[in-house]
């Protein structure tokens, strides 16, 4: 069974300022991904980035970056310079990669929720 | 090329009642899930399915039907209603094998109430 753990309910940040959301996870795969999704106020599900457990460099997508520890089995969303429309939900998630069926699961994290402050 | 969608946006049951949420996708992709969201928790797998005709069960499967009899849809039934699966309620569907890169692509969602 896999499980993700998100432990901060609700982040603050200021505008401009860097904030990291701490997400973990607990796999018996030898081989998974990682994702983190974006839910604004109004529902949607957005994909900012994802990161192979077997990729050896930290994932990045603009001001997105991934903190990879497999050690540790973190996956720590990094957003860098904070916008007021960061504000929103935000969720990690796994997927293993232990045959074809996994690409239809993804198991979730509770979430976290960003307040970007003026 | 309108990706996921779902029908309706908003749905009120009273208990009892039976329903089916809609979804189609029009990325000829061979997988496609049911997701449901609480407040206060991530999203739950309910059903899924790896190609027309074959489903299985997901997290969360009691209270809910799934078929898959083209690729293109994957409806959502819902025999009885019960307040507990006032929820919100997202279809999604990725492509299958390589790239495992790709996420799933997500739809709008379904806001379902209970009463």
């Amino acid at each position: 069974a896999q499980k993700i753990t998100q432990t901060q309910p609700g982040m603050f940040v200021q505008e401009k300022e860097a904030v990291t959301l701490d997400c973990t996870y607990d796999t018996s795969d030898q081989s998974y991904g990682l994702f983190w999704y974006k839910q604004p106020s109004s529902g949607e599900m957005i994909f900012l980035i994802y990161q192979g457990s077997y990729d050896e460099q930290n994932a990045t997508e603009g001001r997105y970056s991934l903190n990879f520890q497999k050690a540790r089995k973190s996956a720590n969303l990094v957003i860098s310079a904070s916008q007021l429309g960061d504000s929103a939900m935000y969720f990690c998630a796994m997927r293993g990669n232990a045959g074809g069926t996994s690409y239809g699961k993804l198991t979730f994290g509770q979430g976290t929720i960003l307040t970007v402050h003026p | 090329n309108a990706g996921v969608t779902q029908t309706p946006k908003f749905q009120v049951l009273k208990t009892g009642q039976s329903m089916t949420l809609q979804c189609a996708q029009d990325m000829n992709h061979e997988y496609m899930s049911w997701y449901r969201q609480d407040p206060g928790m991530g999203l739950r797998l309910i059903h899924y399915s790896v190609g027309a005709g074959i489903t299985d069960q997901g997290e969360v499967p009691n209270g809910y039907n799934v078929s898959r009899s083209t690729t293109e849809d994957f409806p959502l039934r819902l025999l009885s209603a019960a307040p507990s699966q006032t929820s919100v309620y997202f279809c999604a569907s990725s492509p299958d094998q390589l790239p495992s890169t790709d996420t799933q692509y997500f739809g709008p969602g379904t806001r379902l109430t209970v009463l």
